[in-house]
């Protein structure tokens, strides 16, 4: 069974770059069925979908932070990561890493999930 | 102001039936399955219906999920005290090319 665990620093400047690592276990990143996922959820608000990555790496953002995002995939570390440059205060949340099921869209396992807080 | 328009509130007491709904365009919902999350504050969501009315292994069949036109609904009956917590709708929207979340709505257990 999948396991995702989130990794980054909890408090980031702001106008700096956050960088988020994703850490699978329990099987192989290499799979038609999942593309791999980021979520966040800031404080006292809901969830917001980031972008997914194909293991082939193939990346769909979302329009509001397309310019700012970069996701990627390691593979032989059996990790994907999430780049978020000029950051502000509207960026602190609590982010999560997913696997994505390619046929329906649907985020079915789930990391922990780590708190950033954008903050000098 | 999301794209996926849910009631900020339900609430029901123990053993009730309760129903969110989740409405959108024929851009998300209209046109792309619907997917519904439980989310516990401090924990991590967790799939509760994929493809409009599917359940994933290890979920009670309390939990049902419909879609209709351009709305969706999420249905828990024999509702439980643990059944309180936040619930999300959410979609492939094509107009954005990508996944759109609705608001979330606070279920109580009264």
């Amino acid at each position: 069974q999948l396991q995702l665990q989130e990794s980054g620093p909890g408090l980031v400047k702001p106008s700096e770059t956050l960088s988020l690592t994703c850490t699978v276990s329990g099987g192989s990143m290499s799979r038609s069925d999942y593309y791999w996922g980021w979520i966040r959820q800031p404080p006292g608000k809901g969830l917001e979908w980031i972008g997914s990555i194909f293991f082939g790496g193939s990346v769909y953002y979302t329009p509001s932070l397309k310019s700012r995002v970069t996701i990627s995939v390691d593979t032989s570390k059996a990790q994907f990561s999430l780049r978020l440059s000029s950051l502000t205060a509207a960026d602190t949340a609590v982010y999560y890493c997913a696997t994505e099921m390619t046929s329906t869209n649907a985020f079915h396992t789930w990391g922990q999930g780590t708190l950033v807080s954008v903050s000098s | 102001q999301s794209v996926l328009t849910q009631p900020p509130s339900a609430s029901g007491t123990p053993g009730q039936r309760v129903t969110i709904s989740c409405s959108g365009s024929s851009s998300n919902i209209g046109n792309n399955a619907v997917n519904w999350y439980q989310h516990l504050p401090g924990t991590a969501p967790k799939l509760l219906i994929y493809s409009n009315d599917q359940r994933p292994s290890g979920v009670p069949d309390r939990f049902s999920g419909s879609k209709s036109g351009t709305s969706a609904s999420l249905a828990i009956s024999g509702l439980q005290s643990e059944d309180e917590a936040d619930y999300y709708c959410a979609a492939w929207a094509d107009s954005l090319n990508g996944q759109v979340f609705g608001g979330g709505t606070k279920l109580t257990v009264l």
